[in-house]
């Protein structure tokens, strides 16, 4: 297995533009994770998804945020409209559950 | 606020020095997970540990979870340049439904 796979890797665009992150995680996983990391607020956890069902979108800062995942082996992150202060790196793991999350090498968005 | 804290926040040692950092968090956990994060780079697990589990050792790293007190310790032995990165904790909580959080960290700098 590939492992998790995030695309884009990097993702510049201007404010008010909608952004699409996509994910593929693991292969069997039933747990999917979509976090966000800054140097002042860490690593956040956004949203995460059991059996492509969400179960807690409670860190999701506002309703321009949205995450979902359509089939097992696919999840999408959307922003819209995007704004500078969203600038950060969007990270997807994916788990089986009881067991330790396996980590994409994450999209890092710059929004100006 | 994170369920899992790590302290110190950053530690700077010589090569061959142990390191040592700890992680407190606040309700029960089903296991609790050791993470490494080199810059720019996803996180990758280390070690699991489970809640009816005292000790864990994978090569030059020892975990220990006390549930009575809440916290956990990750010890690398005989560090060495390479072991440079970001050391996170995370929790798996069975009442917050599997959610997976992390705290925020120990930066770990291994001086040739």
């Amino acid at each position: 297995d590939a492992g998790v796979i995030q695309s884009p890797r990097h993702e510049v665009t201007e404010m008010g533009q909608e952004v699409t992150l996509r994910c593929k995680p693991i292969s069997g996983h039933d747990y999917l994770f979509w976090y966000r990391q800054t140097m002042m607020r860490g690593l956040e956890l956004l949203i995460y998804f059991n059996n492509n069902v969400p179960i807690d979108d409670s860190g999701m800062p506002e309703d321009r945020f949205s995450a979902k995942m359509p089939n097992a082996s696919f999840s999408t992150l959307k922003i819209q409209p995007s704004e500078p202060r969203d600038s950060a790196v969007y990270f997807c793991a994916s788990s089986l559950i009881g067991n330790w999350a396996f980590f994409g090498q994450g999209t890092r968005l710059t929004v100006v | 606020s994170q369920q899992g804290e790590e302290d110190p926040q950053a530690l700077s040692i010589q090569e061959g020095e142990n390191a040592t950092m700890n992680c407190s968090y606040k309700t029960s956990i089903n296991n609790l997970q050791w993470y490494r994060q080199n810059s720019g780079r996803g996180l990758v697990h280390l070690i699991l540990i489970r809640s009816n589990e005292r000790e864990k050792h994978s090569g030059r790293l020892r975990v220990t979870l006390d549930t009575s007190k809440k916290s956990s310790s990750l010890l690398i032995t005989a560090s060495r340049a390479a072991d440079t990165a970001s050391y996170f904790c995370a929790t798996d909580a069975r009442a917050a439904g599997n959610k997976l959080t992390f705290g925020g960290g120990t930066r770990v700098l291994v001086k040739p």
